[in-house]
């Protein structure tokens, strides 16, 4: 199977605009969940999709959002950027299955706001 | 979510048996254990999960403690290619919809 695919892998912008980002899960996973890296922070949680539903979301101000398509694949977007909203943004996918929930991440989208 | 405690770094020579702890004394019933991996610059790398019993992968072994107050991952042969940062993560599964708490991972070296 392929793994989960995100696009752009690098993305520049300058303050103020906007951008989205896309995310492409395993086939066969619903389950949709974005996280934010920077060195400072970590890793941090976003925001998690299923069935095209919100179901989740982390602590971040709602210059960020997403959404989920009926395939399952999602994007995110992020309004009005901040020079602090350089990070390299990540995409996992889980196939729920059972009670567990391991998590299969993309290799990212290194997003530089200058 | 409960938190974890792991030492922030490690080393291991190529070949031998890489053991990596991870404390989790307020774990509750619930919740299991995950180590993910991540090596520089790429996306974080499921490994395996537990909620009581000991697992064992193509990966790795997890050995958790009876009290589940902490566990222990195990890389049998560790490899060059194994140099990365080991999270430890509790979460509670199923109801957890997505969200993983990282802490500070503890930075695994692996020397020739």
């Amino acid at each position: 199977k392929a793994g989960v695919t995100q696009t752009p892998r690098y993305l520049i912008k300058t303050r103020g605009q906007q951008v989205t980002l896309s995310c492409s899960p395993i086939s066969g996973h619903r389950s949709v969940s974005w996280y934010q890296q920077t060195p400072g922070q970590g890793l941090q949680f976003l925001f998690e999709y299923f069935s095209e539903t919100q179901r989740n979301k982390g602590n971040f101000p709602g210059r960020f959002s997403g959404r989920q398509f009926s395939n399952s694949r999602s994007e995110m977007n992020v309004s009005t950027l901040e020079l602090g909203d350089s990070a390299l943004y990540l995409c996992a996918s889980s196939p729920l299955a059972g009670a567990t929930y391991e998590q299969y991440f993309g290799p990212g989208t290194r997003l530089t706001v200058t | 979510d409960a938190k974890t405690t792991q030492p922030p770094s490690m080393d291991c020579a190529e070949g031998r048996a890489a053991n990596l702890p991870c404390n989790h004394s307020t774990i509750s019933g619930n919740e299991y254990v995950y180590w993910y991996r991540q090596i520089h610059s790429q996306g974080p790398q499921y490994i395996i999960h537990g909620l009581k019993n000991n697992e064992t992968n193509e990966m790795a072994s997890l050995i958790i403690t009876e009290d589940r107050k902490s566990s222990t991952l195990i890389l049998p042969h560790a490899t060059l290619r194994d140099t990365a940062v080991y999270y430890c993560i509790v979460s509670p599964g199923g109801t957890s919809y997505g969200k993983l708490t990282f802490g500070q991972g503890t930075i695994l070296t692996v020397h020739p």
